[in-house]
This record gives C-alpha cells, structure tokens and sequence, in this order.
C-alpha cells in the first residue's frame, strides 16, 4: 500500500538552529500538507501546498516557516530559527483530487528544540 | 473560517459499555472524517463521510454526518480496551484549497 515517507523520525535541535523536515508524498497525490501537534494537543494546520505554491497558510506558519518541493518528489518544511515552542510532532499529509478526499498521513517527525 | 469541537474530552469507560463522541463543526462543510491516533503514533483514517446522513461502520465504531445540524457523531458499540486511543474529527473546507480542520480529540481509554 502506498505511503507517505517522512525523514527524519526524530531531530533534537539547538534553539536558533535551522531545521529542515523532509515528505516523500504519495506518487499520485497532488495536494500537500504540514500539521503540527504538540504533545497530547490537538493536531492544527501549517499549510496546504499545490501546484508548487502554498495555497494557504495558518497564523501559525509565520516568516520564521517556508515549504518548498525542489526535486518534484520530496517536500520540505524549513524552520529558519528554531524557538523551544517549535517542539512538536509534524506530521505530512496528501491529498488525491478528486478522490474521497481522505488525508494519509505520514509517520510524523519529532522536532526537540533545546 | 472553519472551527470543529469535540466532546468529550476524555472518556473513561469500562468494556462492554457503549458511548458516543460528538464533533461539532462551525461552517458548511460537507465532508467529515474520523481518525484514530495511537500514543506516539500517526493518524490513522477511521471513516470519510460525505454527504448529509451519510452512515459507516467497522467493526464496534460507527459513524455518521448531519450536515444540517453540521454534527457527526462516533458511537462505540461494547468497548473494548482495544479501542483506547485519541480519536479526531475533522472537517474540510469545501472550496478552493480544500482545508482540512481538526477537532481538539477524545481521549478514550476503555477500562478491562
């Protein structure tokens, strides 16, 4: 069954490192997704990406965050300078057109900013 | 803008038991999904709801969507403590970028 490929599983960072978070969407999939989920919280929304924009964002994802698909295959969550409350479970989701629109998710990336 | 609430936020039952989650959401959506998460673990899709009266079930959960009432419930028939897990609704947005909203989880742990 195809799946959604995140790298790495876990990264511990120093506070004011950059970090860069790594999907390998589903081949078909169109539209793509970064979550985020602090520990026991609830899952919220990052951005949407498709057609190699982002179409929405949240007031989450300020300047310090950007996502790009550089290759056509993997796509990219970078955090410029890391804060200790960037700690937290990202999670990738894609996203078929057309389909039911069910999201598959990703096995996550754990992100500890010290 | 698109805001989805669940309740409980957490449930204690014992097996055998039969409960029902209710996720509630702000805006004309008419797609819902239901996910189960795992400590530690992704989101695992659970049900795709897509259109108003729109009923599935698996095994001991069944779900269903009233979209005029912008209500979708989880029930769980005779728990068991295989079904102790954080469950999510979420609601997408139905035009353009097809945003996807998820409900603040209920916590279920299913007492032996």
């Amino acid at each position: 069954e195809p799946e959604v490929t995140q790298t790495p599983s876990h990264q511990v960072t120093q506070m004011g490192q950059e970090v860069i978070l790594r999907c390998v969407p589903i081949s078909n999939h169109l539209y793509f997704y970064w979550y985020r989920q602090i520990l026991g919280q609830k899952v919220e929304f990052l951005v949407s990406f498709y057609n190699n924009e982002i179409s929405e964002k949240s007031e989450i994802f300020d300047d310090q965050f950007s996502v790009e698909r550089p290759d056509g295959s993997n796509f990219t969550l970078k955090i410029r300078s890391t804060k200790l409350e960037d700690s937290a479970m990202y999670f990738c989701a894609t996203l078929v057109q057309g389909h039911t629109g069910e999201l598959f998710f990703g096995e996550g990336s754990r992100l500890t900013v010290l | 803008e698109l805001k989805v609430e669940q309740n409980p936020l957490f449930l204690s039952m014992q097996e055998g038991k039969n409960y029902t989650i209710y996720c509630n959401y702000s805006t004309t959506s008419d797609r819902l999904y239901w996910y189960r998460q795992d400590p530690g673990k992704s989101l695992e899709s659970l049900f795709v709801l897509l259109s108003n009266g729109a009923v599935k079930q698996e095994g001991r959960l069944m779900a269903s969507l009233d979209t005029k009432a912008r209500l979708s419930t989880l029930h769980i028939t005779a728990a068991v403590h295989d079904l102790s897990a954080t469950y999510f609704c979420a609601a997408s947005t139905t035009s353009g970028t097809y945003k996807y909203i998820f409900g603040t989880g209920t916590r279920l742990k299913v007492l032996a």
